[in-house]
């Protein structure tokens, strides 16, 4: 089955732990980006990654770090979260840049992280 | 970043009633598209429109690229428990290779 899978779906962590959450996708898509989602404010990009070792910041992304090693995976890292990083975590993937624009992105069940 | 200006933010309705909410912006978008968001699921694309203008359906909604490129709008037909979500808008600012999200719309429908 062609999907998105972020892991972990939940997590609570405290100030200053690093964390890392995956994203993988079975499609061989080029094209991999990651969201936050706040109530009131919508979608807003963090990173995406046009190809594999290509990667760019999108609107917010201070405090968070990318890696683009391989075609399927697009790890979010957080080195030191704080509590305004609480939020819930979207990891999207397309076939291209610009057909993820076009509206052919698909979405991760998203991850949900709380900082203390 | 920019932000698309959706509205309402919530709608409580009752089943069977006709739904409709909205999306600006200040500046022109070459593409206007429609998510739908269930509860704990990621978004999902319900409609994209390409061209000012264009009214496009898909089953019971409908949905329209304002003439201006500034605007969208969604309406929903009759209504039904499964409709429960949040939807999103979110556009193609015509300067940037990258979409703008609304802030969302979140449908609550008592049976």
């Amino acid at each position: 089955e062609a999907q998105v899978t972020q892991n972990p779906r939940y997590l609570i962590t405290v100030t200053g732990k690093k964390l890392t959450v995956t994203c993988s996708q079975n499609m061989n898509h080029e094209y991999m980006s990651w969201y936050r989602q706040d109530p009131g404010l919508g979608l807003r990009q963090i990173y995406y990654s046009m190809n594999v070792e290509v990667t760019d910041k999108g609107d917010v992304p201070e405090g968070y770090k990318v890696s683009r090693k391989e075609k399927r995976n697009f790890p979010l890292i957080l080195e030191s979260p704080s509590p305004n990083q609480t939020s819930l975590y979207f990891c999207a993937s397309s076939l291209s840049s610009s057909l993820a624009v076009a509206g052919e992105q698909y979405f991760g069940p998203g991850t949900r992280l709380t900082v203390t | 970043g920019q932000q698309l200006n959706q509205s309402p933010q919530s709608m409580f309705i009752q089943e069977g009633e006709d739904v409709s909410m909205n999306c600006t912006s200040s500046s022109i978008f070459n593409t206007w598209l429609w998510y739908k968001q269930d509860p704990g699921e990621g978004p999902v694309l319900l409609i994209a429109l390409y061209k000012a203008g264009e009214l496009t359906s898909n089953g019971r909604l409908t949905a329209q690229f304002g003439i201006t490129r500034k605007d969208s709008f969604l309406n929903i037909s009759a209504s039904i428990p499964s409709d429960v979500g949040i939807y999103f808008c979110a556009g193609q600012d015509q300067g940037a290779q990258k979409l703008v999200f609304g802030q969302g719309t979140r449908l609550t429908i008592n049976p």
